[in-house]
């Protein structure tokens, strides 16, 4: 079985739709991180936590809301989808290293 | 503060030829560097990680990477490229402390294409 999932894998949504990404991981990791993948700029990160009472915003995190329900979960949040966060969304968890081990991705496209 | 730049947004090899993909940082503490590879339609894998042990660093498939503190470089090379490789690259780095420790700040990615 995967390190890391994600579901769903593929979304379909209008504009000012809601909707929730979700992350599950068993490598025991406190960290976990969701980035979303745009061509030619790479992985953004939108939010980070650290540990189930930390949620940090990352250098994009207008427009989008995380939970953290328990070490192995945290969930994604588009509270009202626009046209330009259609885009790849990974999530990720990692060791205090920085190591960080992706799930398969999300591809999201907002109508 | 931690950035990556990777020179180049493709890179065109052919089959059995060098492959050298640039990857520079900025960081204001001792970093640690990652190379990670995408394949189509799949999430990112690790290659090989610089940690503050031995400067090269070899990794799966062939590759190797060397941490060059004075030119704040972690190049990535392959002496003879495959079909398999292609894909995209991604160069990253973290910090092994301050504001910025163990979150990945990534480059914008390399293309490689490997002809016949």
């Amino acid at each position: 079985d995967a390190d890391v999932t994600q579901t769903p894998r593929n979304r379909i949504t209008k504009t000012g739709k809601r909707i929730m990404l979700e992350c599950s991981q068993t490598k025991g990791h406190d960290r976990m991180y969701w980035y979303r993948q745009d061509p030619g700029l790479g992985l953004r990160l939108i939010y980070y936590s650290f540990d189930v009472k930390d949620i940090n915003k990352g250098e994009i995190s207008d427009g989008y809301s995380v939970s953290r329900q328990a070490q192995a979960k945290f969930s994604l949040s588009l509270e009202s989808a626009i046209p330009n966060q259609t885009a790849l969304y990974f999530c990720a968890t990692s060791d205090h290293l920085g190591e960080q081990y992706f799930g398969p991705g999300t591809r999201l496209t907002v109508t | 503060a931690q950035s990556v730049t990777q020179l180049g947004s493709h890179v065109s090899v052919s089959e059995g030829a060098l492959v050298l993909l640039r990857c520079n940082y900025s960081s204001s503490v001792p970093p640690y560097l990652f190379w990670y590879v995408q394949y189509p339609n799949q999430g990112l894998q690790l290659l090989l990680k610089y940690t503050s042990a031995a400067t090269l660093v070899k990794g799966i498939n062939g590759f190797e990477a060397e941490f060059k503190k004075s030119e704040t470089s972690f190049h990535l090379t392959k002496p003879s490229a495959h079909m398999s490789d292609a894909a995209e690259y991604f160069c990253a780095v973290s910090s092994a402390g301050g504001t910025s420790y163990g979150k990945l700040t990534f480059g914008q990615g390399t293309i490689l294409t490997v002809h016949p």
